[in-house]
């Protein structure tokens, strides 16, 4: 089975960094997802990581550690748009019948001034 | 704009009713999935299909099937509809069958009344 662990709900001044982790047990890994999505709105790509080690994208970096079967999205110089939720999924071994992409729950990031 | 188009966007019916969703993917993309999101709820992946073939299945009610066509869209059909399949339902669709990333359509919002 898999299983993915996210806190549920996370605050952070504006101007600020915050780090949201993810920490996940499954049957077999081919790759970590980060997506971004505001309330009522669809889930929009932010990164992808399959090997150890940091992604930075701008603003946002991603982590992972396969051996630990965690990773963490790192958001910096926070501004009010960031707040949404953020959805970490993983990827299973590709082989027909298995669920592609096994969402964790989400994290609702609340930006303040 | 992900290129993923979802209609219809809201959709109001009675308990009993079936309904039909519809989604075409992204231009070049053969694998379509679709997903249940529920008030505070995870994305739950419901079935995929690629190239017309359906692929892998997961948490979908017999209640509920769904096929895709020759033009590569796909209809997500919804019957004897009860007031828990209230939901925002999204279709994603990747270019190949192996859980790459994922690009998702505007979601349809389904009120059962």
């Amino acid at each position: 089975g898999q299983n993915i662990d996210q806190p549920t709900e996370m605050t952070a001044t504006e101007g600020a960094i915050v780090q949201i982790n993810c920490t996940y047990q499954t049957s077999g890994f081919n790759g970590l997802f980060w997506y971004q999505q505001h309330a009522g709105e669809a889930p929009t790509f932010l990164s992808y990581n399959v090997l150890d080690g940091l992604e930075e994208k701008g603003r946002f970096s991603s982590f992972l550690s396969r051996s630990k079967g965690y990773s963490y999205l790192l958001l910096k110089e926070l501004q009010m748009k960031d707040s949404a939720s953020y959805l970490c999924a993983v990827r299973g071994v590709p082989n027909s019948g298995n669920t592609p992409l096994v969402f964790g729950k989400g994290t609702r990031l609340s930006v303040i001034a | 704009d992900s290129g993923v188009t979802q209609t219809p966007k809201h959709l109001i019916t009675a308990t009993g009713q079936r309904v039909t969703l519809r989604c075409s993917p992204r231009s070049g993309d053969l694998s379509v999935y679709w997903y249940q999101q529920s008030l505070d709820q995870g994305l739950q992946f419901l079935i995929q299909y690629y190239n017309g073939e359906e692929r892998a299945k997961g948490n979908i009610l017999e209640r509920f099937s769904a096929q895709q066509f020759p033009d590569l869209h796909s209809e997500l059909n919804l019957s004897s509809l009860e007031l828990g399949d209230s939901a925002l339902y999204f279709c994603a669709s990747s270019v190949m069958v192996a859980g790459e990333t994922q690009y998702f359509g505007p979601g349809t919002r389904l009120l059962v009344l």
